[in-house]
């Protein structure tokens, strides 16, 4: 079975400061990786995946992710965070054995502080 | 591109009725996915429509629920006899025929209070 474990519920970081919010997974086979973003009374937003290939994967808003095989870790990476950052990011798992479904984690709340 | 809609956004309801909600996907695409998410966290798959077909359904679709898509576009998810742990925002996404990787576009949700 899959799963996906994202640590630190919460994050804060200052406006132009690093932003890393982790995600690891589980998943017998090769694992699809998808990163989607969620504001107050709005669905998800596909943020970047992973499929195949190219280990860093670049996504929308400056935003990127390198999947780790040997960590099992698929961590989301901004260089220089800005106020509109803020918001829920859910880490999300797939694979071949699954069909279509996401397997999503917990979630990480992400405050941006002026 | 009008994106997935879904109606209502919010529905209030007393504990024993049944509900129904509705989604409309993005037009082609063919797979049809229904996820729901209470406070703090997560989506947790429900069920996956291909088409008009029901392929998988979660354990969590307990037998007071219902999904169906009868022509292949919209579908519908109903609650029969409602509790108040069925409260929670009720998520509605597609994905283009194709690869199992494709990306799932989400609708706003139904946000579902059972009283």
């Amino acid at each position: 079975a899959q799963s996906v474990t994202q640590l630190g519920s919460h994050v804060s970081v200052s406006e132009g400061a690093l932003v890393l919010l982790r995600c690891n997974y589980s998943s017998s086979v090769p694992p699809y990786l998808f990163w989607y973003v969620q504001y107050p009374n709005q669905g998800l937003q596909l943020l970047l995946k992973y499929t195949t290939g190219a280990t860093l994967v670049k996504g929308i808003n400056g935003f990127e992710a390198e999947f780790k095989k040997s960590e099992t870790s698929f961590h989301l990476t901004k260089p220089s965070a800005h106020m509109s950052d803020a918001a829920e990011y859910f880490c999300a798992v797939s694979d071949l054995t699954s069909g279509s479904r996401l397997t999503f984690g917990e979630g990480t709340q992400l405050t941006v502080n002026p | 591109d009008t994106g997935v809609s879904q109606d209502p956004r919010h529905k209030i309801t007393k504990r024993g009725q049944n509900v129904t909600f509705r989604c409309d996907p993005i037009s082609e695409h063919n797979r049809l996915y229904w996820y729901r998410q209470t406070l703090g966290q997560g989506p947790e798959f429900l069920t996956y429509f291909q088409n008009e077909a029901q392929l998988e359904k979660s354990r969590l679709l307990s037998d007071r629920f219902s999904a169906e898509r009868p022509k292949g576009s919209f579908s519908t998810l109903e609650i029969q006899r409602t509790e108040q742990g069925d409260s929670a925002m009720y998520l509605c996404a597609s994905s283009p025929p194709g690869v199992a990787y494709n990306e799932q576009f989400f609708g706003p949700g139904t946000r579902l209070t059972v009283l």
